[in-house]
């Protein structure tokens, strides 16, 4: 089946413009994760999305930064007001529900994820 | 959350079989080991997950001493396209979702 579908691949915007960011995650998913990734780092988490629950978003950097996922499914990442500091690997993931016991890692899928370039 | 601690980098030459070993004094009782891939360009994958003992599939096997402190990852033979940054996380506790923290990781380089 598809995977974890992002677009775009690429972009370059130049400093001071907003940016928007879409993930599809696997169908049937529930849980959808977004990460950055910056040029020879791990991976910093960013927001958490599990079904209709309040999204958890301790690790946005700042009220720059903001995501929802419509309808249980596509999720959007927007920037406004890009920073050169911004400029990273925004990768997305999606994983099934959480089993409650016993407590299990669920496999997170990734995207390719999406270059962000702020010149 | 409980943090992890693996070497920068590792060096192996083709053929051999790479031990990249990951420490978590801290892992909580319920907490998994898991173990990610990435290639440049590309989003993590998952290789392998376990508890506790041995576990093993058709890329890799993981060991996991009793006191779960530490784990090894086991790449037996590996080949050029192994070449890539290897993650240890630790899961977040029971229930719920799992905000794990990828680390920097290891970044495995295999010689011809």
């Amino acid at each position: 089946g598809a995977g974890v579908s992002q677009s775009p691949s690429n972009k370059v915007t130049e400093k001071g413009k907003d940016v928007e960011l879409r993930c599809d995650p696997i169908s049937g998913h529930t849980a959808l994760y977004w990460y950055r990734q910056s040029l020879g780092q791990g991976l910093e988490f960013l927001i958490y999305f599990q079904g209709n629950s309040a999204p958890d978003k301790s690790g946005l950097p700042s009220d720059r930064f903001s995501a929802e996922r419509t309808g249980g499914s596509v999720s959007t990442l927007t920037i406004q007001r890009t920073q050169q500091e911004d400029s990273a690997v925004y990768l997305c993931a999606s994983s099934t529900r959480p089993q409650l016991a016993p407590s299990s890692y669920n496999e997170q899928f990734f995207g390719p994820g999406t270059r962000l370039t702020v010149l | 959350l409980a943090k992890t601690t693996q070497p920068i980098s590792m060096d192996s030459y083709e053929g051999q079989e790479v031990n990249i070993t990951c420490s978590h004094n801290n892992i909580a009782t319920n907490d998994y080991i898991t173990w990610y891939q990435q290639f440049p360009s590309q989003g993590p994958r998952f290789i392998i997950q376990g508890y506790k003992t041995k576990v093993t599939n058709e890329v890799a096997s993981l060991f996991i001493p009793a006191d779960r402190k530490s784990s090894t990852l086991s790449l037996p033979r590996v080949s050029l396209s192994d070449t890539a940054v290897y993650y240890c996380l630790v899961g977040d506790g029971p229930g719920g979702y799992q905000k794990v923290t990828f680390g920097i990781g290891t970044k495995l380089q295999v010689i011809p």
